[in-house]
């Protein structure tokens, strides 16, 4: 089994970019896909990034993902940022028996 | 617009089994493209993927879990069911119900949630 590892908490000013890590324990970042969900207060999680990279239809073009080999660990990025994308941010993988969630990074837009 | 709502009590007693169950509209729980699922999430924490049914039963488990859960499913009513035996307070949790396409693993419609509280 792995564990995806995520910072705790992030914080930055409306307007500015922020990254958020997440780091696979074992196994090749690349070999399975990488999710994020966003979870509001009270809210259930939503999709914003699936397959690696891929945005759903509906999820701003101010929201990308990427994975790093070297790593081994997987980044969201959200530009232009809006006091909306205050929230919770997991990451999500799976290997052949498992499936595996970050601990979760709570954003703060202030 | 395919729609998930769980239902099942709110209140479990230490040592008893959890029965949740999933209502699926808007679409068939018969799709061969998905998997139906369960995640939960304890108040404050992280989500913790349960398990997953196909709509023939092939089922796949948390291994953390697998001891003490039971996934079925009923294409009749669109349904599908989460057993959980022997809880205890660490069980208490927001319990969602997915659409978990298989293809990438990607949980993409969730329900609402519904708390449950282990408590005697």
């Amino acid at each position: 089994n792995f564990v995806l590892t995520q910072p705790h908490s992030v914080s930055e000013s409306p307007g500015k970019t922020v990254t958020i890590s997440c780091t696979r324990s074992s196994g090749s970042i690349d070999s399975n896909y990488i999710q994020w969900y966003q979870q509001r207060p009270g809210s259930a999680p939503t999709t914003v990034i699936y397959e690696d990279k891929q945005r759903p239809s509906g999820v701003p073009d101010r929201f990308s993902g990427s994975i790093d080999s070297s790593s081994n660990s997987a980044s969201l990025t959200i530009s232009g940022l809006k006091t909306e994308d205050e929230a919770d941010y997991f990451c999500q993988s799976y290997d052949s028996s498992n499936q595996v969630f970050g601990g979760g990074t709570k954003l703060t837009v202030l | 617009q395919l729609q998930l709502q769980e239902s099942g009590p709110g209140l479990v007693k230490p040592s008893e089994t959890l029965p949740l169950t999933c209502t699926v509209s808007g679409g068939s729980i018969s799709s061969s493209d998905y998997y139906w699922g369960w995640i939960r999430q304890p108040p404050g924490k992280g989500l913790e993927w349960i398990g997953s049914i196909y709509y023939r039963g092939n089922t796949y488990y948390n291994p953390s879990l697998k001891s003490r859960v039971t996934l079925s499913v009923d294409t009749s009513k669109n349904q599908f069911s989460l057993r959980l035996s022997s809880v205890t307070a660490a069980d208490s949790a927001m319990y969602y119900c997915v659409r978990d396409d298989f293809s990438d693993s990607e949980y993409d419609c969730w329900g609402q949630g519904t708390l449950v509280t282990v408590s005697s």
